[in-house]
């Protein structure tokens, strides 16, 4: 079984366009999170949820919305496709055993937004 | 905000070799992790070390970390064609916020 799984793979669009990306994990984790790795290899977070609820948001424009429905899912929204969001998009989960501490984290296969 | 810096960002070596990488960071941490990214896929988890610690070990993978200096590197010793991916580091400060910089690209070479 896959740990963490998102879907699409690949996602090709047009500018403007609302696309949704959806995400689960099935490890029983309490934090998920959101990342966007652009085309030099640099990932970012954008996002981090515990239990459902929104702990880190990022600089990210509004244009992006998480939503997680349960703690084993966090899928992310994207309104008004621009060209600049095209990415490889990670999802992840991880337990934070403490309340300072980050522990070993999943990731899923990523998601290839191409907008044209 | 808090991540890591890897350093070099490209490593080409031969099979059988070690490959040393290395990461700095700004602030206090309680733990720096360790991951290898395979050409388009996610993420996997190598190593954790906690901040009282100095030296990790796990097979091949050697890490170390210097809290007096915010740095820490990831030793691969015996390098194989199969190490080639991207490891990254990220030191772990804030609760939920797990951040990681651009990566150190190593090519094994047969």
């Amino acid at each position: 079984d896959t740990a963490v799984s998102q879907t699409p793979k690949y996602l090709v669009t047009q500018m403007g366009n609302d696309k949704s990306i959806k995400c689960e994990q099935n490890l029983g984790h309490d934090t998920m999170y959101w990342y966007k790795q652009d085309s030099k290899k640099f990932l970012k977070i954008m996002f981090s949820y515990n239990n459902k609820e929104l702990i880190i948001n990022e600089t990210v424009p509004n244009r992006f919305s998480p939503k997680s429905p349960d703690k084993a899912h966090l899928n992310l929204h994207i309104n008004s496709l621009e060209l600049g969001d095209s990415a490889v998009y990670f999802c992840a989960s991880s337990q934070i055993q403490t309340f300072s501490e980050n522990t070993e984290a999943f990731f899923g296969q990523g998601t290839r937004l191409t907008v044209v | 905000s808090q991540q890591g810096e890897e350093d070099p960002q490209a490593l080409s070596i031969q099979e059988g070799e070690n490959a040393t990488m290395n990461c700095s960071y700004k602030t206090s941490i309680n733990n720096l992790q360790w991951y290898r990214q395979n050409s388009g896929r996610g993420l996997v988890h190598l190593i954790l070390i906690r901040s009282n610690e100095r030296e990790k070990h796990s097979g091949r993978l050697r890490v170390t970390l210097d809290t007096s200096k915010k740095s820490s590197s990831l030793l691969i010793t015996a390098s194989r064609a199969a190490d080639t991916a991207s490891y990254f580091c990220a030191p772990g400060t804030s609760y939920g916020k797990l951040t990681f910089g651009q990566g150190t690209i190593l090519t094994v070479h047969p």
